[in-house]
């Protein structure tokens, strides 16, 4: 299995309050990748990295924002929690962008906003 | 834009039956496609991929043939068992961008 471990697994936290989640690869892989998955949405990329201190946005990347000062550590910030933003969080690495290198994933973060 | 559309879920079969599970694709290049797997409570996992037209990937009884002249995917396997009740994902690759483009994912459930 790749060396991926994102925390905290389970979050409990309030509407308004800010949320940072870490993932962290032993791998060496350049590329980090911020999913939210949701019922009848399957996975959407927030955000992503393709280096450290290089991010985009992905498709939802609204009221996220994401640091990589290290290789190794990818964080998904939340700024000001929202209902909306109660999901299940999965980082993903890949080593390179050909279309050939998949990603792999860990073991998520479910995040539930009260 | 780049998209994969996925079978709606949630499929419920008899362990020993067969199982189909729907995917076609948009996409300009040579994209790769994958399928992936996620079993309760877990992450994604890498089932098969395949990575040109007429490819075929195979997995733990799993297969799936890439048809460029249907823009299809589908994964088939000829006899599941318990142990196979997940949620399984389609996706793409593409030779332009950063990114992966998931289905919506499909959820089995094989009962004995």
């Amino acid at each position: 299995d790749a060396g991926i471990t994102q925390s905290p697994r389970h979050k409990v936290t309030e509407t308004g309050t800010p949320v940072t989640l870490r993932c962290h690869q032993t791998e060496n892989h350049r590329y980090m990748y911020w999913y939210r998955q949701d019922p009848g949405h399957g996975l959407r990329l927030i955000h992503y990295s393709y280096g450290v201190k290089d991010t985009d946005k992905g498709e939802v990347s609204d009221g996220y924002s994401v640091s990589r000062s290290k290789t190794e550590d990818f964080l998904l910030t939340l700024e000001s929690a929202t209902s909306s933003q109660t999901s299940v969080y999965f980082c993903a690495i890949r080593d390179r962008v050909d279309q050939n290198t998949e990603a792999f994933f860990g073991q998520g973060t479910r995040l539930t906003v009260v | 834009g780049d998209s994969v559309t996925q079978m709606e879920g949630p499929v419920t079969l008899s362990e020993e039956a067969f199982l189909t599970i729907n995917c076609t694709y948009t996409a300009t290049g040579y994209p790769s496609l994958f399928w992936y797997v996620q079993y309760p409570g877990e992450g994604l996992q890498l089932l098969l991929k395949a990575t040109k037209a007429d490819d075929k990937g195979s997995n733990k009884g799993f297969e799936a043939t890439y048809r460029k002249e249907t823009t299809s995917f589908h994964l088939e396997k000829g006899s599941v068992q318990v142990s196979d009740s997940a949620v399984y994902f389609c996706a793409l690759g593409t030779s332009t961008g950063n990114q992966f483009y998931f289905g919506t994912g499909t959820s089995l459930t094989v009962i004995p």
